[in-house]
């Protein structure tokens, strides 16, 4: 998964409560998205970054706050997950605009 | 409004078949156009990535064909075998904004014994 890892690989929570997926790289690629992915609807981008403290929304990114402090890190909050955010997230990178690699996903279940 | 949409939306073939999968695409402007293999419960992987000059991207079995003029790609594998059951996703990467990829749904490909 070309050096890129999530965590918590799943998780269970209840409604309302705050949660915070983490994606690492070890590429120090400029890049980095996060993804949900739903039955039907394919991919849509949440939020990205290019570059340390440089993000901006995605398509779906009501609900969810991201940071990137550091190049490797880039953290999703789900402020006050609802059932509507159960879901899979991915977390992509990419040294450029031209090329993405994903991680392997997260499984996110709201209760 | 840019999109990409792929065909048919699910398959089912017998091992050793071959078979093509189809994405149309309004992406303008367009750089390149790439195909991913997703496992279930695995992240896409990349098979191939064409730009605009490329009309043909092998990867093993999997072949990929770009019409920019007609904007339309097929991906065509040959000789499936059973580890070929996946979803295929088309991805296209252009627009103006600073976002540059537009997501197809999606092909479910199921191989048969």
């Amino acid at each position: 998964d070309a050096g890129i890892t999530q965590s918590p690989r799943h998780k269970v929570t209840e409604t309302g409560t705050p949660v915070t997926l983490r994606c690492h790289q070890t590429e120090n690629h400029r890049y980095m998205y996060w993804y949900r992915q739903d039955p039907g609807h394919g991919l849509r981008l949440i939020h990205y970054s290019y570059g340390v403290k440089d993000t901006d929304k995605g398509e779906v990114s009501d609900g969810y706050s991201v940071s990137r402090s550091k190049t490797e890190d880039f953290l999703l909050t789900l402020e006050s997950a609802t059932s509507s955010q159960t879901s899979v997230y991915f977390c992509a990178i990419g040294a450029d605009q031209e090329t993405q690699y994903f991680g392997p996903g997260t499984r996110l279940l709201v209760l | 409004k840019n999109q990409v949409e792929q065909s048919p939306q699910s398959l089912i073939i017998l091992e050793g078949k071959n078979c093509t999968l189809q994405c149309n695409y309004t992406v303008s402007p367009f750089s390149n156009l790439r195909w991913y293999k997703q496992d279930t419960g695995r992240g896409p992987v990349s098979l191939t990535i064409m730009t605009f000059s490329e009309n043909t991207k092998s990867n093993g079995r999997y072949t990929a064909t770009l019409d920019a003029d007609t904007k339309q790609s097929s991906l065509h594998i040959t000789a499936s075998q059973l580890s070929d059951s996946a979803s295929y996703i088309c991805v296209v990467s252009g627009g103006s904004g600073t976002y540059k990829y537009i997501f197809g749904t999606g092909t479910r490909l199921k191989v048969l014994a």
